[in-house]
């Protein structure tokens, strides 16, 4: 069966310390890859996906992430956080050609960052 | 508004009551996800739809769950005979793509309904 697996699940961080979030898949072919985020009081919203092309992704808010299909990871960077960042993360997997529609999505990591 | 709405946005149902749950889509949106998310998990997968058609139902945990989305809009998941364990947020999600697919697409989501069985 296909699991998502987020390392840490909660972090605390000062404002500009720089930001990576682990996310690993199990699933041997091919997969659409998801960050989402849920700022305190809001609804999960997307961060960044990957599909295909460049594995190195970007998204909003200065958010990156990047694909290692030898690693199965897809973790989530950013240089530099700020306060507004602190929110929940979740890594989601969607695997091609197993004739599911599932999104698999990880425990999610909640982040807290301190002015 | 423009983004997918949920109603109720709170449920307290007695042991083995029936409940149903509504989601509104956005408009246009071929794909429609469910998904039930325990405290301190992530989302987790409970049905698919694909305009009416309901694709991929392997999430449901028993046969007391059911989903259904007669036109391709506005979909209601069912759980009959509510138990304890059935107390979780339930998030309904849209999509203007497919999913399991290549082309790309990007789930929006509701703002949930938390059910609690009492």
């Amino acid at each position: 069966a296909q699991s998502v697996s987020q390392h840490n699940h909660h972090v605390i961080l000062s404002e500009a310390a720089s930001l990576e979030l682990g996310c690993n898949y199990s699933y041997g072919g091919t997969v659409n890859l998801f960050w989402y985020v849920q700022y305190p009081g809001q609804h999960l919203q997307l961060l960044l996906k990957y599909f295909s092309g460049d594995p190195l992704v970007k998204g909003i808010k200065g958010f990156e992430a990047e694909f290692i299909k030898s690693k199965f990871s897809f973790n989530l960077r950013k240089p530099s956080v700020q306060w507004s960042d602190t929110a929940e993360y979740f890594c989601a997997v969607n695997a091609i050609g197993t004739g599911g529609f599932k999104t698999i999505f990880g425990a999610g990591t909640r982040l807290f960052v301190k002015a | 508004g423009a983004g997918v709405s949920q109603s109720p946005r709170y449920k307290v149902a007695k042991r083995g009551q029936d409940v149903a749950l509504r989601c509104d889509p956005i408009s246009g949106h071929v794909s429609l996800f469910w998904y039930q998310q325990a405290l301190g998990q992530g989302p987790e997968f409970l049905t698919y739809f694909q305009n009416e058609a309901q694709l991929d139902k392997s999430g449901l945990p028993s046969d007391r769950f059911f989903a259904e989305r007669p036109e391709g809009s506005v979909s209601t998941l069912k759980i009959q005979r509510t138990q304890q364990e059935d107390s979780a947020v339930y998030l309904c999600a849209s999509s203007f793509g497919t999913s399991g697919g290549r082309s790309s697409y990007e789930q929006y989501f509701g703002p949930g309904t938390r059910l609690t069985v009492t």
